[in-house]
Order: structure tokens, then sequence, then C-alpha cells
């Protein structure tokens, strides 16, 4: 099981509250990534970050923000949460080597529902 | 535009039994297709990876072939068990930037029943 760790599991909230998902690996990597998925749907990139204070918009527009000030950690903030924005949000890591082959490893991801 | 289709959308099947999950994709240019396991409210788990000049690739009781000519992937899984019961995701990346991007599959939900 890869070493990295999504909290909270599970979050209910209401409509305008401002929340942040925490994500942490422990494995070293530069690269980490956000993604959101919709129950039978594909996931959807919507951030990533290549390192430390390196963060980009994925394809799928998000109105969340992210930050990466330590290596490992590697959170995402929606000021105004909606219930559009229920969903499971799941966090990704990897380490490129030189064929580019790079393996993502998940963390067990957060189940998002807003009232 | 890059696409993964999966097939079947779903799939039942008893223990002890075999399947085999489809995977077809126009992602152009290709790097590697990887295929990944997702339990009910975890993260995906990768299983295989393949390059354009890998064939098949076992992990345990799971067999990944690719043909690139043809552009398509099958996920075979033998003698079945109750744990097999997941979402199977076909992903492929391309070589098209230095992100190396992921283009995901919907999945194949597999039950296996006793």
């Amino acid at each position: 099981e890869a070493d990295i760790y999504q909290t909270p599991r599970y979050l209910v909230i209401g409509t305008g509250k401002k929340i942040t998902l925490e994500c942490s690996q422990t494995m070293g990597h530069d690269k980490m990534y956000w993604y959101q998925q919709d129950p039978g749907m594909e996931l959807h990139l919507i951030h990533y970050s290549y390192g430390v204070n390196s963060t980009e918009k994925g394809d799928l527009s998000s109105e969340s923000t992210v930050s990466r000030i330590r290596t490992e950690h590697f959170p995402l903030t929606l000021e105004s949460a909606r219930p559009s924005h229920t969903s499971q949000y799941l966090c990704a890591s990897s380490e490129p080597d030189q064929f580019r082959q790079e393996t993502q490893y998940f963390g067990p991801g957060t189940r998002l529902l807003v009232l | 535009k890059n696409q993964v289709e999966q097939s079947p959308q779903s799939l039942i099947i008893l223990e002890g039994k075999n399947c085999t999950l489809q995977c077809n994709y126009t992602v152009s240019p290709f790097s590697n297709l990887r295929w990944y396991k997702q339990d009910t409210g975890r993260g995906p788990v990768s299983l295989t990876i393949m390059t354009f000049s890998e064939n098949t690739k076992s992990n345990g009781r799971y067999t990944a072939t690719l043909d690139a000519d043809t552009k398509q992937s099958s996920l075979h899984i033998t003698a079945s068990q109750l744990s097999d019961s997941a979402s199977y995701i076909c992903v492929v990346s391309d070589r098209g930037s230095t992100l190396g991007r992921l283009y995901f599959g919907r999945g194949t939900q597999l039950t296996v029943w006793p």
C-alpha cells in the first residue's frame, strides 16, 4: 500500500463554507496531483505540482486552489463550497524516471458532500 | 480527440471463473498503458504497465495484453476471487508533454459472486 494519506475521508458541509482537503505523502515524490471523480466516470485532473512552489491547473476547470510549500504536503482548498462540488477527490504522487514511465500512487480519497 | 473507451461497463461473474476486460484508445502519440484496480471507496492501485514494445504483462492472476497497431488492450483475470470485485481502469499516457499526460477510461465495474 502506498504511503499517501488524505483527510478527511468523508466530509458533509453546508454551502458557502471554506474547506481544505489534506494530502500528504512520505515517499519523497516531487510530483503530486489532485483528481476529481464522480461515480462511474473517469478521473479528471484538476491540479498538479512538479515540486515545492510549483502548482498548475489541470484539464478540468475547478474553483479550488492548491499550494505546495513542502514536498510532502499538497492541500486543496475550496473558498466557498457549492453543491456542484460534491464529488470524490483523489490525491496522487509519482516520481518520474528517465523514460517518463512513472506510476501514480493514489490516496484513499475524500468523499465530499455539499448540502 | 484523445479518448480511452472501456467495455463492458459492468460485469458479473461467479467466483472461480475467468473474465476479460477490454480497452480501446485513440491517444497519440503513445507512451504506455496501465491497468489500475480501484476498490470501492479507495484510490486506484496499479496492476500492470506496458510500453509500445510489450505485448503482454502478468501480475499474478492478472494478465494484460497490448496491440499497439490496433490500439487495443485487454485485462484477463484468471480464477476470479471475491476480492477481485472492483472497478478496473485503463489509463493511457502520451509523449506529447513533459507531464506525460494521462487519459483515463471510465472503468469496468466487476462483481464476483460466490
